[in-house]
């Protein structure tokens, strides 16, 4: 099955700084890449998603990179600000058929330094 | 706001029992799928429906069975509870691949 590693586990930045959490996967056939931002007591919300014929994604003050080559995909987030604080989770499916079974990576924390 | 909601909020059970969470899918979505989420880890896939069938499964074990409704709601059972099922269970409805969560359904096995 999928494996997602997700790197790092906690991440503190100082307001206004960018933070980068990068994941690897293991399946090739995986084309589908979503991350997702889980707050304290809340279920993950989707902030943004790749797929796999696409290198970039950018939506705002965050973007997404897949190198499909060496099967890593990262999060950028810039000018961060104290509510970008929470667990961000990356995830990667197949995305066959109706199947889009999420392998989640194991989150990382995020904490933005006022 | 998803629009996926999600019944009970908490629920607290004791070791062997069994325990029946609900979840109603967004508007126009017709795959719910669920996970399981530990403390301190990412959720794990614990099975799908499409269209009232069972459409993927990942690993874990009969006891954990499900059901989805005409209107594409969707439970989770949970027979013969063990200390460690304590845990988050979330759902997440879809209609083209993209899964939206639910806030999820607080378990505590005691």
């Amino acid at each position: 099955g999928e494996n997602v590693e997700q790197h790092p586990s906690t991440l503190s930045v100082q307001e206004g700084d960018s933070a980068v959490i990068k994941c690897t996967y293991s399946d090739s056939a995986s084309n589908y890449f979503p991350w997702y931002k889980q707050e304290l007591g809340k279920g993950p919300q989707l902030i943004i998603d790749i797929r796999s014929n696409v290198g970039e994604k950018k939506d705002q003050r965050i973007a997404v990179t897949l190198n499909k080559t060496a099967k890593h995909f990262s999060l950028h987030i810039t000018e961060t600000q104290p509510e970008d604080s929470a667990v961000y989770f990356c995830a990667a499916s197949r995305g066959e058929s109706n199947d889009y079974k999420l392998s989640f990576g194991a989150g990382t924390t995020v904490t933005v330094r006022a | 706001e998803t629009g996926v909601t999600q019944s009970p909020t908490h629920l607290i059970k004791t070791r062997g029992q069994q325990v029946t969470l609900r979840c109603s899918s967004q508007s126009g979505h017709n795959t719910v799928s669920w996970y399981q989420q530990a403390l301190g880890q990412g959720p794990q896939f614990i099975f799908q429906y499409y269209r009232e069938e069972e459409n993927g499964r990942g690993n874990f074990p009969p006891r954990f069975s499900g059901l989805q409704f005409p209107n594409y709601s969707s439970e989770l059972n949970v027979n013969a509870l063990e200390l460690d099922d304590s845990a988050l269970y979330l759902c997440a409805s879809s209609s083209v691949g993209t899964q939206y969560f639910g806030p999820g359904t607080r378990l505590t096995v005691l």
